[in-house]
């Protein structure tokens, strides 16, 4: 079965603070990866994804993630975090060529501190 | 371009009573997919639909939900009777089914059941 497992449940942080969050599949075939974000009281909206080509993969915000095939990671990083940044972030996956399934983590709430 | 619509943005309604939620997909999207969201469970997957056709309702609760797509562009998930723990956040997501496809949300439909 697959599984989308985000380790990091919420997250505070401070303004100007890094941030990296954490995410791993279980699917060991092709896969297509995304980070969504959900900001308070607001749909889910596309950060980034990546499909294929460079594994550093550059989204909205200044957001960037990183495909790690051999670690099934796909791990979302943002040098400098805003108090705007406070949000719902969710990673999902949805495995290529049967492209219509898509698995979301848990999710992983981000408090930025101003 | 008009993105996915849903209705009604907000509904409350008493325990027993039957709850209609709609969904307008994007314009030329041929996936559809019902989402719940809420504290304790975060977002899971009710049903999806590939070319109006159901193809994978296992996270439909019970027997009290059903969903229908009769055309491509109009969708409708029903709860019959509905009961307090159906108090969620639901989302309609629409996409287009290519290996590259992320999916559209929705601004969600709050459902509160007394």
């Amino acid at each position: 079965a697959q599984s989308v497992s985000q380790h990091n449940h919420h997250v505070i942080l401070s303004e100007a603070a890094s941030l990296e969050l954490g995410c791993n599949y279980s699917y060991g075939g092709t896969v297509n990866l995304f980070w969504y974000v959900q900001y308070p009281g607001q749909h889910l909206q596309l950060l980034l994804k990546y499909f294929s080509g460079d594994p550093l993969v550059k989204g909205i915000k200044g957001f960037e993630a990183e495909f790690i095939k051999s670690k099934f990671s796909f791990n979302l990083r943002k040098p400098s975090v805003q108090w705007s940044d406070t949000a719902e972030y969710f990673c999902a996956v949805s495995r290529a060529n049967t492209g219509n399934q898509f698995y979301f983590g848990t999710g992983t709430s981000l408090t930025v501190i101003p | 371009d008009a993105g996915v619509i849903q209705s009604p943005r907000h509904e409350v309604t008493e325990m027993g009573q039957e709850v209609t939620l709609r969904c307008k997909p994007i314009s030329g999207h041929n996936s559809l997919f019902w989402y719940r969201q809420t504290m304790m469970r975060g977002l899971e997957l009710l049903i999806y639909f590939n070319n109006n056709v159901p193809i994978d309702d296992s996270g439909m609760p019970e027997d009290r939900f059903s969903a229908k797509m009769p055309n491509a562009s109009f969708s409708t998930l029903k709860i019959q009777p509905s009961e307090p723990r159906d108090s969620a956040v639901y989302f309609c997501a629409s996409r287009w089914t290519t290996n590259t496809g992320e999916l559209f949300f929705g601004e969600g439909s709050r459902l509160t059941v007394l």
